[in-house]
């Protein structure tokens, strides 16, 4: 019973590349959250979705920055054009339903590294 | 808006012994949950334990309780008998409920557990 996948585990850009974060909830779970940790703080809520449905965005940055999560296949955070701020660690989270109280399940992470 | 404050960037404790990781939230809402998650330095974000917000006892996991005290809006985890494995940093974490259930996560505190 795999958990939450997320790959790569590790990701380093340049400056201005695109950045393509996967994550494959875990069996059964239909609700993906994304959230990013700046070094030295809290995760930060980026965008909630459910399948072929993106639910709350209220998180994610106007520009670059686009969530999807397709009937078929891996939930994918894509970064454009990266910059340095952009380096984070990227976490996807998962649940069968929204109102569950154990219902998370976090990924390992993406650390994502804009050189 | 909804915030959780974690006022102890720091913590030591003695291996053996007990600790408490303090956090206080702020909401207006009636409905919600209270996280606790540990990240050792591998990074993945690891589930302690949950309180929700019309639980009358105090949630327990273990080695881990929550001391809940509504009133004062704090949701302080108490680690007993604390191992060296302990050392990692912990974020409390809460959930509005009913709406889009994203978790807002405190600044964290860094716990450090020596022989």
């Amino acid at each position: 019973n795999a958990g939450v996948m997320q790959n790569p585990r590790h990701l380093v850009r340049r400056r201005g590349q695109e950045a393509r974060l996967r994550c494959s909830p875990m069996k059964g779970h239909s609700h993906v959250y994304w959230y990013r940790q700046l070094p030295e703080e809290g995760l930060k809520f980026m965008v909630y979705l459910q399948k072929e449905n993106i639910i709350d965005e209220s998180g994610m940055p106007k520009e670059r920055f686009s969530a999807e999560f397709p009937k078929e296949g891996p939930s994918i955070l894509r970064i454009q054009q990266v910059v340095r701020g952009d380096s984070a660690a990227y976490f996807c989270a998962s649940s069968p339903d929204s109102h569950l109280n154990y219902g998370y399940t976090f990924g390992s992470g993406t650390r994502l590294t804009v050189v | 808006a909804q915030k959780i404050t974690q006022t102890q960037p720091g913590m030591f404790v003695q291996e053996k012994e007990a600790v408490t990781l303090d956090c206080t939230y702020d909401t207006s809402d009636q409905s919600y949950g209270l996280f606790w998650y540990k990240q050792p330095s591998s990074g993945e974000m690891i589930f302690l334990i949950y309180q929700g917000s019309y639980d009358e006892q105090n949630a327990t996991e273990g080695r881990y309780s929550l001391n809940f005290q509504k009133a004062r809006k704090s949701a302080n985890l108490v680690i007993s008998a604390s191992q060296l494995g302990d050392s990692a940093m912990y974020f409390c974490a809460m959930r509005e409920e009913g709406k889009t259930d994203k978790l807002i996560f405190g600044t964290g505190t860094r716990l450090q557990v020596f022989p």
